[in-house]
């Protein structure tokens, strides 16, 4: 069975500044989907950025970046240049490419950025 | 503009009463799916449906019932709501397309307090 780890249930960034989200996963697959979501306060989950494991090019997405490193079953987010906006949960996502379409969550991150 | 919709943000019920909690998709997705987010232990899922009439159990469904009679809709189900079923619950739906990369695409969330 897959599992989803995030290990920092709170983290805590000055505007501006760049903060990392640490994610492991534990799978026996070769190939698969990993993603960021981002959960605003009392607003809709989005999805910030998306890997898939067969792909060694790192995801980016204007401030969003990921680490992934396959071997060691890591998969982390940095936000460059945080924004007040950036204040929310975060939950890291694992999606097998067989099978049903089902979503392994870890447990979240809550990021707030400080003005 | 992609939008998941659910009936109620806050709902509260007493203990044994019958719950309805209805998600409309308005992106033809083919997948949707019933989580509960509880702090700590991030999103598990409930059940999930890959088709009208077809639906899977998830990862803790004891307690809970799914209906999907047309496409766009898919309802949760509490027979008869317990205070340990007071949580939030969201709703997604995604494509079976993969070029889509299968991203979820979530409701805002309806709060239930069962006392």
């Amino acid at each position: 069975a897959q599992t989803v780890t995030q290990s920092q249930p709170e983290m805590s960034v000055q505007e501006a500044e760049t903060v990392t989200l640490s994610c492991t996963y534990d799978t026996s697959e070769s190939n698969y989907y990993l993603f960021w979501y981002k959960q605003p306060p009392s607003r809709q989950m989005i999805l910030v950025i998306r890997q898939e494991a067969y792909k060694q090019q790192n995801a980016t997405e204007n401030r969003f970046s990921v680490n992934f490193q396959k071997a060691a079953k890591s998969f982390s987010l940095k936000i460059s240049d945080s924004q007040l906006g950036d204040t929310a949960m975060y939950f890291c996502a694992f999606m097998k490419t067989s099978g049903t379409y089902k979503y392994i969550f870890g447990t979240g991150t809550r990021l707030k950025v400080l003005a | 503009d992609v939008k998941v919709t659910q009936s109620s943000r806050y709902l509260v019920k007493r203990t044994g009463e019958k719950v309805f909690l209805e998600c409309v998709q308005d992106m033809d997705h083919e997948n949707m799916f019933w989580y509960r987010q509880d702090p700590g232990l991030g999103l598990r899922l409930i059940y999930f449906s890959y088709d009208v009439k077809m639906k899977e159990k998830g990862d803790i469904p004891e307690g809970y019932s799914v209906s999907r009679e047309k496409k766009e809709r898919f309802s949760l189900i509490l027979e008869s709501a317990s205070t340990n079923q007071t949580s939030m619950y969201l709703c997604a739906s995604s494509s079976k397309d993969w070029v889509g990369y299968n991203e979820q695409f979530f409701g805002p969330g309806t709060r239930l307090t069962v006392l």
